[in-house]
Protein backbone atom coordinates (compact mmCIF):
# COMPACT_ATOMS: atom_id res chain seq x y z
CA UNK A 1 0.00 0.00 0.00
CA UNK A 2 1.25 3.50 -0.81
CA UNK A 3 2.66 5.80 2.19
CA UNK A 4 2.83 9.20 1.53
CA UNK A 5 4.73 11.48 5.15
CA UNK A 6 4.85 14.73 5.27
CA UNK A 7 6.89 17.10 7.65
CA UNK A 8 6.39 19.14 9.28
CA UNK A 9 3.33 19.23 10.29
CA UNK A 10 3.26 23.11 10.85
CA UNK A 11 5.64 25.68 9.73
CA UNK A 12 5.65 29.22 10.96
CA UNK A 13 7.76 31.67 8.76
CA UNK A 14 8.86 35.39 8.84
CA UNK A 15 8.30 37.19 5.15
CA UNK A 16 11.63 36.32 3.43
CA UNK A 17 12.76 33.45 5.30
CA UNK A 18 13.50 30.90 2.74
CA UNK A 19 12.77 26.80 3.82
CA UNK A 20 11.58 23.55 2.37
CA UNK A 21 8.71 21.01 3.32
CA UNK A 22 9.58 17.26 3.09
CA UNK A 23 7.66 14.61 1.46
CA UNK A 24 8.69 10.69 2.02
CA UNK A 25 6.78 8.59 -0.22
CA UNK A 26 6.47 4.65 -0.46
CA UNK A 27 4.78 3.57 -3.47
CA UNK A 28 5.06 0.59 -6.10
CA UNK A 29 5.61 1.82 -9.45
CA UNK A 30 6.04 5.56 -9.24
CA UNK A 31 3.78 7.20 -12.00
CA UNK A 32 3.86 11.04 -10.44
CA UNK A 33 4.31 12.88 -7.61
CA UNK A 34 2.13 15.38 -7.36
CA UNK A 35 1.70 18.94 -4.96
CA UNK A 36 -1.27 20.91 -4.28
CA UNK A 37 -2.09 24.25 -2.57
CA UNK A 38 -4.79 24.34 -0.34
CA UNK A 39 -6.63 26.92 1.15
CA UNK A 40 -9.10 27.16 3.81
CA UNK A 41 -12.20 26.21 3.04
CA UNK A 42 -11.26 25.61 -0.89
CA UNK A 43 -10.36 22.60 -2.96
CA UNK A 44 -6.77 21.49 -3.61
CA UNK A 45 -5.07 23.74 -6.58
CA UNK A 46 -2.58 22.35 -8.26
CA UNK A 47 0.91 23.13 -8.01
CA UNK A 48 3.11 20.60 -9.72
CA UNK A 49 3.79 17.35 -10.95
CA UNK A 50 7.23 15.90 -11.05
CA UNK A 51 7.48 11.97 -12.75
CA UNK A 52 11.50 10.76 -12.06
CA UNK A 53 14.13 11.08 -9.97
CA UNK A 54 15.60 14.30 -10.28
CA UNK A 55 13.69 16.10 -12.22
CA UNK A 56 12.86 20.14 -10.83
CA UNK A 57 10.02 22.42 -11.52
CA UNK A 58 9.45 26.05 -10.60
CA UNK A 59 6.41 28.36 -10.18
CA UNK A 60 7.13 31.69 -8.89
CA UNK A 61 8.93 31.51 -5.33
CA UNK A 62 8.36 27.30 -5.38
CA UNK A 63 10.70 25.05 -6.39
CA UNK A 64 9.64 21.58 -6.17
CA UNK A 65 12.38 18.72 -6.52
CA UNK A 66 12.35 13.96 -6.50
CA UNK A 67 14.23 11.98 -5.30
CA UNK A 68 13.89 8.09 -5.40
CA UNK A 69 12.58 8.27 -1.76
CA UNK A 70 11.43 12.18 -1.40
CA UNK A 71 10.24 15.88 -2.14
CA UNK A 72 11.00 18.76 -1.45
CA UNK A 73 8.94 21.97 -2.22
CA UNK A 74 11.25 24.97 -1.60
CA UNK A 75 9.97 28.57 -0.53
CA UNK A 76 12.08 31.36 -1.36
CA UNK A 77 11.88 34.17 0.36
CA UNK A 78 7.99 33.55 0.99
CA UNK A 79 5.01 36.17 1.21
CA UNK A 80 2.38 36.30 3.90
CA UNK A 81 -0.29 35.28 0.63
CA UNK A 82 1.90 32.00 0.56
CA UNK A 83 0.35 30.75 3.83
CA UNK A 84 -1.58 27.90 2.78
CA UNK A 85 -1.48 23.88 3.52
CA UNK A 86 0.46 22.24 1.00
CA UNK A 87 -0.52 18.75 0.12
CA UNK A 88 1.75 16.14 -1.61
CA UNK A 89 0.22 12.95 -3.15
CA UNK A 90 1.63 9.99 -5.27
CA UNK A 91 0.05 7.76 -8.24
CA UNK A 92 1.32 4.82 -8.56
CA UNK A 93 1.18 2.11 -11.92
CA UNK A 94 -1.89 -0.14 -10.20
CA UNK A 95 -4.62 -0.64 -12.99
CA UNK A 96 -2.51 0.76 -16.05
CA UNK A 97 -1.60 3.44 -17.28
CA UNK A 98 -4.62 5.11 -17.56
CA UNK A 99 -5.32 5.10 -13.59
CA UNK A 100 -5.20 8.50 -12.02
CA UNK A 101 -6.26 7.37 -7.97
CA UNK A 102 -3.74 9.57 -5.81
CA UNK A 103 -2.77 8.70 -2.43
CA UNK A 104 -2.06 11.90 -0.27
CA UNK A 105 -0.20 12.98 2.69
CA UNK A 106 -1.86 14.49 5.89
CA UNK A 107 0.01 17.67 4.49
CA UNK A 108 2.03 20.78 6.20
CA UNK A 109 0.71 23.94 7.42
CA UNK A 110 2.39 26.81 6.38
CA UNK A 111 1.98 30.27 8.05
CA UNK A 112 3.94 33.39 6.56
CA UNK A 113 3.75 36.31 9.12
CA UNK A 114 4.63 39.89 8.00
CA UNK B 1 -9.82 24.63 -10.37
CA UNK B 2 -12.81 26.31 -10.77
CA UNK B 3 -13.36 24.53 -13.84
CA UNK B 4 -14.71 21.23 -11.65
CA UNK B 5 -17.68 22.58 -10.28
CA UNK B 6 -19.71 20.93 -7.22
CA UNK B 7 -22.75 21.33 -5.94
CA UNK B 8 -23.69 22.55 -3.75
CA UNK B 9 -21.23 23.80 -1.53
CA UNK B 10 -22.62 23.13 1.96
CA UNK B 11 -25.13 20.92 2.75
CA UNK B 12 -27.24 19.98 6.07
CA UNK B 13 -28.74 16.68 6.85
CA UNK B 14 -30.22 15.18 10.01
CA UNK B 15 -29.36 12.08 10.57
CA UNK B 16 -31.28 9.69 8.66
CA UNK B 17 -31.51 11.54 5.44
CA UNK B 18 -30.13 11.14 2.29
CA UNK B 19 -27.24 13.16 0.75
CA UNK B 20 -26.59 13.91 -2.68
CA UNK B 21 -23.34 15.73 -3.96
CA UNK B 22 -22.85 16.37 -8.10
CA UNK B 23 -19.65 16.91 -9.57
CA UNK B 24 -19.95 18.40 -13.31
CA UNK B 25 -16.40 17.62 -14.49
CA UNK B 26 -13.96 20.09 -16.75
CA UNK B 27 -15.01 20.07 -20.60
CA UNK B 28 -13.12 17.33 -22.05
CA UNK B 29 -12.57 15.22 -19.02
CA UNK B 30 -14.47 12.04 -18.58
CA UNK B 31 -12.32 10.36 -15.33
CA UNK B 32 -13.54 11.41 -12.37
CA UNK B 33 -12.34 10.84 -8.46
CA UNK B 34 -14.25 11.20 -5.57
CA UNK B 35 -12.21 11.93 -2.35
CA UNK B 36 -13.30 12.99 1.08
CA UNK B 37 -11.38 14.96 3.67
CA UNK B 38 -12.67 14.12 7.71
CA UNK B 39 -11.90 17.03 9.92
CA UNK B 40 -7.78 17.01 11.06
CA UNK B 41 -7.52 14.59 8.26
CA UNK B 42 -6.23 14.18 5.26
CA UNK B 43 -7.64 13.87 1.68
CA UNK B 44 -8.78 10.05 0.86
CA UNK B 45 -9.56 8.33 -2.22
CA UNK B 46 -13.21 7.11 -2.03
CA UNK B 47 -14.19 6.18 -6.10
CA UNK B 48 -12.80 6.59 -9.62
CA UNK B 49 -15.61 6.13 -12.50
CA UNK B 50 -15.61 7.06 -15.92
CA UNK B 51 -18.36 7.83 -18.40
CA UNK B 52 -21.21 4.82 -16.90
CA UNK B 53 -18.43 3.24 -15.25
CA UNK B 54 -17.05 2.49 -11.57
CA UNK B 55 -13.39 1.33 -11.95
CA UNK B 56 -12.20 1.38 -8.90
CA UNK B 57 -14.65 1.87 -5.25
CA UNK B 58 -11.84 0.65 -3.24
CA UNK B 59 -12.44 3.27 -0.86
CA UNK B 60 -16.08 3.71 -0.69
CA UNK B 61 -17.44 1.67 2.98
CA UNK B 62 -19.06 -1.27 1.76
CA UNK B 63 -23.01 0.28 3.02
CA UNK B 64 -24.74 3.52 2.31
CA UNK B 65 -22.29 4.66 -0.01
CA UNK B 66 -23.22 4.83 -4.08
CA UNK B 67 -21.96 6.77 -6.90
CA UNK B 68 -22.26 7.14 -10.33
CA UNK B 69 -21.04 8.89 -13.80
CA UNK B 70 -24.17 8.79 -16.35
CA UNK B 71 -23.48 9.25 -19.79
CA UNK B 72 -25.02 12.68 -19.53
CA UNK B 73 -25.52 14.86 -16.33
CA UNK B 74 -23.20 15.20 -13.63
CA UNK B 75 -21.65 12.39 -11.86
CA UNK B 76 -23.72 11.89 -8.18
CA UNK B 77 -22.55 10.70 -4.88
CA UNK B 78 -25.06 9.52 -3.06
CA UNK B 79 -24.82 8.51 0.80
CA UNK B 80 -27.78 7.02 2.34
CA UNK B 81 -29.18 7.28 5.73
CA UNK B 82 -26.46 9.83 6.70
CA UNK B 83 -24.45 9.17 10.21
CA UNK B 84 -22.90 12.42 12.15
CA UNK B 85 -19.43 10.59 11.09
CA UNK B 86 -20.67 11.27 7.45
CA UNK B 87 -19.98 15.13 8.37
CA UNK B 88 -16.51 15.85 6.23
CA UNK B 89 -15.59 17.58 3.08
CA UNK B 90 -16.24 15.77 -0.23
CA UNK B 91 -13.89 16.46 -3.11
CA UNK B 92 -14.42 15.97 -6.91
CA UNK B 93 -11.46 16.11 -9.37
CA UNK B 94 -11.25 15.14 -12.96
CA UNK B 95 -8.84 14.28 -15.35
CA UNK B 96 -8.52 13.96 -19.52
CA UNK B 97 -9.82 11.42 -21.10
CA UNK B 98 -6.00 10.33 -22.42
CA UNK B 99 -3.39 9.30 -20.59
CA UNK B 100 -1.98 10.45 -17.18
CA UNK B 101 -2.30 13.97 -16.29
CA UNK B 102 -2.94 16.09 -13.16
CA UNK B 103 -5.99 15.92 -11.67
CA UNK B 104 -8.20 19.14 -11.20
CA UNK B 105 -10.02 19.65 -7.90
CA UNK B 106 -13.62 21.29 -7.52
CA UNK B 107 -14.27 23.44 -4.13
CA UNK B 108 -15.89 20.63 -2.51
CA UNK B 109 -19.45 20.51 -0.58
CA UNK B 110 -18.92 20.29 3.22
CA UNK B 111 -21.68 18.12 4.36
CA UNK B 112 -22.79 18.67 8.13
CA UNK B 113 -25.20 15.48 9.77
CA UNK B 114 -26.67 17.09 12.64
Amino acid sequence: EDQVTQSPEALRLQEGESSSLNCSYTVSGLRGLFWYRQDPGKGPEFLFTLYSAGEEKEKERLKATLTKKESFLHITAPKPEDSATYLCAVRDNAGGTSYGKLTFGQGTILTVHP
Amino acid sequence: NAGVMQNPRHLVRRRGQEARLRCSPMKGHSHVYWYRQLPEEGLKFMVYLQKENIIDESGMPKERFSAEFPKEGPSILRIQQVVRGDSAAYFCASSPSQGLTEAFFGQGTRLTVV
